[in-house]
């Protein structure tokens, strides 16, 4: 299986702030993977696909890089709205696998 | 607008059973490919399955946690995925969704969820 380690697991932040996650792969996945959103008690939200795609509807502050095993996504100019915990995804193989989630908090 | 709805989430005993159903509506849903993922409380994502449009056979493929136990299902006609769960464990208890798979793989319409309570 494929293991994607994300780092770092909480980020502390403000509004305005430029925040960056990182998500490395176990293996080489090429560009095989997503960024999702999630805040409390609702469904995820796909941001960013192959790995630097931006999601139609997804406000161009949020970016996302990498290649291969080492992936970033980027928050510029951090919002309110922006607070949230962040996964990544690979599709390269089965089984599907995510990494542990960032949570960005005030 | 791209809908997924999903049911029968529930309370279920160890051992026990339960069908959770996703409904869509908003694209062709012979064209996708449909999972399941779950997120236990406090927890986080956790691919489940996945059931393939019929340009491959319906064929599917399972976590290793879930294999032999759960088994995935579509129903053409009604736009629908359902997720059949036997032999279910307290380590089942989770948030169980409906996912999209977009023609490049990845993930991207997600349905509200329905929770699974695996308990005595």
């Amino acid at each position: 299986d494929i293991q994607l380690t994300q780092s770092p697991s909480f980020v502390s932040a403000s509004v305005g702030d430029r925040v960056t996650i990182t998500c490395r792969a176990s293996q080489g996945i090429a560009s095989s993977l997503a960024w999702c959103q999630q805040k409390p008690g609702k469904a995820p939200k796909l941001l960013i696909y192959a790995a630097s795609t931006l999601q139609s509807g997804v406000p161009p502050r949020f970016s996302g890089s990498g290649f291969g095993t080492e992936f970033t996504l980027t928050i510029n100019s951090l919002q309110p709205e922006d607070f949230a915990t962040y996964y990544c995804q690979q599709h390269s193989s089965y089984p599907l696998t995510f990494g542990g989630g960032t949570k960005v908090e005030i | 607008e791209v809908q997924l709805v999903e049911s029968g989430g529930g309370l279920a005993q160890p051992g026990g059973s339960l069908r959770l159903s996703c409904t869509v509506s908003g694209f062709t849903f012979s064209d996708h490919h449909m999972d399941w993922v779950r997120q236990a409380p406090g927890m986080g994502l956790e691919w489940v399955g996945r059931t393939k449009k019929k340009a491959n056979s319906y064929s599917t493929e399972y976590a290793a946690s879930v294999k032999g136990r759960f088994m995935l299902s579509r129903d053409e006609s009604q736009s629908s995925v359902y997720l059949h769960m036997h032999s279910l464990r307290t380590e089942d208890t989770a948030m169980y969704y409906c996912v999209r798979v977009s023609s490049d793989y990845y993930h991207d319409f997600w349905g509200q969820g329905t929770r699974v309570t695996v308990s005595s």
